[in-house]
């Protein structure tokens, strides 16, 4: 079983819409959750990272985190062409000794 | 404040030969990770470096060796190339015990094996 999973999409959303991206990881103790944005061609960019269950909001973006049923998303309100990319998810593993283990990403397309 | 740079940003090899990419930590920043990522991959994990030792190596064989100078920059070493080797390769810097600030990742080197 994949330790960090996501759907590798592509997820296709009407500009404006909400887009709404998941990730679930395995039973393991996990610490610490990020979600980075990579862009074709370039390196991945952090965005949010979430530590605690709830949700954590920072500007267009909310992550939400439920470790009780081991899943982290990511939502993108008014979302806007310039938001097409592929969003990765990543977690720190408590006996990983602070090593980012990855999801594949999911590929997501807004349509104007 | 630089970030993360990484030299060269493109490269191409032939199978057998081998590469040295290279990394300059983020201002402030001690720890150095590598990470391979292949097209429509997650990054793959390498190894990570700290104190100029290697602290933790993922699932890479002994051709990918490194090394971390006094002044924290890094450079990832792979020999005897193969096809397989060609991806974007990922140099990343953190602060120990700020991990959960997350990593600041360098542009990346891009090897194409031929």
């Amino acid at each position: 079983q994949k330790e960090v999973e996501q759907n590798s999409g592509p997820l296709s959303v009407p500009e404006g819409a909400i887009a709404s991206l998941n990730c679930t990881y395995s039973d393991r103790v996990s610490q610490s959750f990020f979600w980075y944005r990579q862009y074709s061609g370039k390196s991945p960019e952090l965005i949010m990272s979430i530590y605690s269950n709830g949700d954590k909001e920072d500007g267009r973006f909310t992550a939400q985190l439920n470790k009780a049923s081991q899943y982290v998303s990511l939502l993108i309100r008014d979302s806007q062409p310039s938001d097409s990319a592929t969003y990765l998810c990543a977690v720190i593993l408590m006996d990983s000794n602070y090593q980012l283990i990855w999801g594949a990403g999911t590929k997501l397309i807004i349509k104007p | 404040d630089a970030g993360v740079t990484q030299s060269p940003t493109h490269l191409i090899k032939t199978r057998g030969q081998q590469v040295t990419l290279r990394c300059s930590p983020k201002s402030g920043h001690d720890t150095v990770s590598w990470y391979q990522q292949a097209l429509g991959q997650g990054p793959q994990f390498i190894f990570q470096y700290y104190e100029e030792e290697e602290r933790q190596r993922g699932n890479f064989p002994d051709r990918f060796s490194g090394h971390q100078f006094p002044n924290y920059s890094s450079e990832l070493n792979v020999n005897a190339l193969l096809l397989g080797d060609s991806a974007l390769y990922l140099c990343a810097s953190s602060l120990p015990g700020k991990i959960n600030y997350g990593y600041t990742f360098g542009s990346g080197t891009r090897l194409t094996v031929v």
